[in-house]
């Protein structure tokens, strides 16, 4: 595509509950990147992914936060029992590899009530 | 630890005021530096890039310098617009590794 797509937009979830986030990123980018940002924050490093190589999970705060990506494809965000403190916006991000600029997507805005 | 940091946190300025935003980072061994622009509600958008072998960079009204040496950026918006009202982010790429490293960034507003 010609963008970084994200999906959903927003969502609204009880704490407690499992969320699942996409992220599309642009076709032929191998490199794709997950950041939280929470508000009044600056955005915070979550996980990498280069190709079929194994993903730089070094970023995830718990061991409730997964993230999977298939080949060069889209990739999902799973976070498991919500919490409050997991409320923030979500931005994925892509890079074509041997270039130097990221590509983000709007991002999603998640909510824990 | 690389730390990045944006001063100032806001700003505010009447139409058609050149400005500048700055950025300083803690270890200066980056690979590049990245200005962004952020609007509410929206993801980001890249406005310049700097690799650490060059001092500066323009787009249009925009020119952003990097003084490696001293862990200093700063971007510089010329005759400044209401549409520039944003959120501005500095972020740098470490040099061993491929993360960005970001700062809270400075709300900008140009009011009419």
């Amino acid at each position: 595509g010609a963008g970084v797509s994200q999906s959903p937009s927003n969502k609204v979830t009880e704490k407690g509950k499992d969320v699942e986030l996409r992220c599309d990123p642009i076709s032929g980018h191998t490199a794709l990147y997950w950041y939280r940002q929470r508000l009044g924050q600056g955005l915070e490093f979550l996980i990498y992914f280069q190709g079929n190589s194994a993903p730089d999970k070094s970023g995830l705060p718990s061991d409730r936060f997964s993230a999977e990506r298939t080949g060069e494809s889209v990739s999902t965000l799973t976070i498991q029992r919500t919490q409050q403190e997991d409320s923030a916006v979500y931005l994925c991000a892509s890079r074509l590899t041997g270039h130097y600029g990221y590509t983000f997507g709007s991002g999603t805005r998640l909510t824990v009530v | 630890k690389q730390e990045v940091t944006q001063i100032p946190a806001a700003l505010s300025v009447p139409e058609g005021e050149n400005l500048v935003l700055n950025c300083s980072f803690t270890d200066s061994a980056i690979y590049n530096l990245q200005w962004f622009r952020q609007d509410p509600g929206k993801g980001l958008t890249s406005l310049l890039l700097i690799q650490s072998s060059q001092r500066e960079q323009t787009s249009g009204r925009l020119n952003a310098s990097l003084d490696k040496s001293s862990g200093r950026s700063t971007l510089y918006i010329a005759a400044s617009q209401p549409g520039d009202s944003a959120t501005y982010l500095c972020a740098v790429r470490g040099g061993s590794n491929y993360k960005l490293t970001f700062g809270k960034g400075t709300l900008l507003t140009v009011n009419p």
